[in-house]
């Protein structure tokens, strides 16, 4: 069945710092694989996706996420992370060939101390 | 360029009524799928509506319908309101290039339900 993992239910770093979030997903055939942000309140922002080709994809603000498919993993990464990144991180992939449903991991909240 | 619109922005309901969310596509977008959010959860995709069909459902009961229009908004409809209803419902828009799965979807701020 297909499915997204996401460890970490909550993060805390400091501003500053760097940042990794983690996602794992199970999937019989080539993966579309997204990250997508949540402001409280707030429906979801795409970051970054990976369909194809280099397995390192740049996104918005900063971010990036790396696919390993020895390790079915997808992870987000940012080098210095500021106050404004607070939100909630939703890892997903694509149903390719069932017309584009996303599935969601459970998603990862991440707090920024000053 | 407006993005994805969805109405109302809250909604109190009790158990037992009927509801009606809308949404209008981002321009451009002729796909519109719908996925409930609930509390401390990821989004789940309920179905997806194209060329004014349902194309794709998710694991939900008949009691959750939808409607696409000509111009491609679309109704979501829940009939029989339970407690377990509540949720943020987001729409999500997209333009079927052909390449399934490839394109991506954009969503809209959602419609907050609370059923009392």
């Amino acid at each position: 069945a297909q499915s997204v993992t996401q460890p970490d239910i909550h993060i805390t770093v400091s501003e500053g710092a760097s940042l990794e979030l983690r996602c794992n997903y199970s999937y019989g055939a080539t993966p579309y694989l997204f990250w997508y942000v949540q402001s409280p309140g707030q429906g979801l922002q795409l970051l970054l996706k990976y369909f194809s080709g280099d397995t390192l994809v740049q996104g918005i603000k900063g971010f990036e996420a790396e696919f390993k498919r020895s390790q079915s993993s997808f992870n987000l990464r940012k080098p210095s992370v500021h106050w404004s990144d607070a939100a909630e991180y939703f890892c997903a992939v694509g149903a390719g060939n069932q017309g584009g449903k996303l599935i969601f991991g459970q998603g990862t909240e991440l707090s920024v101390k000053p | 360029d407006a993005g994805v619109t969805q109405s109302p922005t809250h909604l109190i309901k009790t158990r037992g009524q009927q509801v009606t969310l809308r949404c209008s596509p981002k321009s451009g977008h002729d796909t519109v799928s719908w996925y409930q959010q609930a509390l401390g959860q990821g989004p789940q995709f309920i179905f997806q509506y194209y060329e004014e069909e349902e194309r794709q459902r998710g694991n939900f009961p008949d009691r959750f319908s939808g409607h696409q229009f000509p111009n491609y908004s679309s109704e979501l409809n829940v009939n029989a309101l339970l407690l377990g209803d509540s949720a943020l419902y987001l729409c999500a828009s997209r333009f079927r290039t052909g390449g399934a799965g490839t394109d991506t979807q954009y969503f809209g701020p959602g419609t907050r339900l609370t059923v009392l």
